[in-house]
């Protein structure tokens, strides 16, 4: 069992539609990052959410932690063909202090079409 | 540098034959991860550090894998007798301690078993 489900796994859609990407767990998380990863780069980190229904927003991403901490999404405001990448969820489990280590979602990839 | 070094970028070996992965952390970051990633797919967590410990050493696949730390800094991952599905790419990523830290990637070893 995957501790983050994250969905849609794959999208494609023009430029300039609006999208929004899930993570989901079953688990309550103290907080939950989001990452974007280009082709042949690592992972760089967009944002951390920390307090439940929580909205942050990034230009035109938009991130919210759900209201029990067990879900996230993230909200892309007419996407552009850079916005493509990997977006994966990663957590800490509650133990804290990293214990268990960074755990990662499999990744929606997103393609933005010109 | 100022980010995490990987090397090699890129490895090709035969299979059976042993490999040794690096990562050069950023300075002064207690925490640091090695992850593997097979093409188009998420990240699937190795093992982590803090500081020279590995506390929990189950994600590694098999007994093949090994890794250390040494002086709080660089470490290894070594892999055992290759096979053809420990393709993959090896990221690495260090961060200070705790839960909400942001993690830093290196750019990975991609690693081909022929």
């Amino acid at each position: 069992t995957q501790l983050l489900e994250q969905s849609p796994q794959f999208l494609s859609i023009q430029e300039g539609e609006n999208l929004t990407v899930y993570c989901n767990s079953s688990s309550v998380f103290s907080s939950l990052q989001w990452y974007r990863q280009e082709p042949g780069e690592g992972p760089v980190l967009l944002v951390t959410v920390v307090t439940g229904g929580e909205v942050k927003k990034l230009k035109r991403l938009t991130f919210q932690f759900g209201d029990a901490r067990k879900d996230s999404s993230l909200h892309i405001t007419a996407a552009q063909p850079g916005d493509t990448g990997l977006y994966l969820c990663a957590v800490n489990y509650p133990s804290g202090g990293g214990a268990d280590g960074l755990t990662f979602g499999k990744g929606t990839h997103l393609i933005i079409q010109p | 540098g100022a980010g995490v070094s990987q090397s090699p970028s890129n490895k090709v070996t035969e299979k059976g034959k042993d490999v040794e992965l690096r990562c050069d952390p950023i300075s002064g970051h207690t925490a640091l991860y090695w992850y593997r990633q097979s093409l188009g797919q998420g990240l699937e967590f190795l093992i982590y550090f803090q500081g020279n410990s590995a506390p929990d050493k189950s994600g590694l696949p098999s007994d093949r894998f090994s890794a250390e730390r040494t002086g709080g800094s660089v470490s290894t991952l070594t892999i055992q007798r290759t096979q053809q599905e420990d393709s993959a790419v090896y990221l690495c990523a260090s961060s200070l301690w705790g839960e909400d830290t942001e993690a830093f990637f290196g750019q990975g070893t991609r690693l081909t078993v022929v």
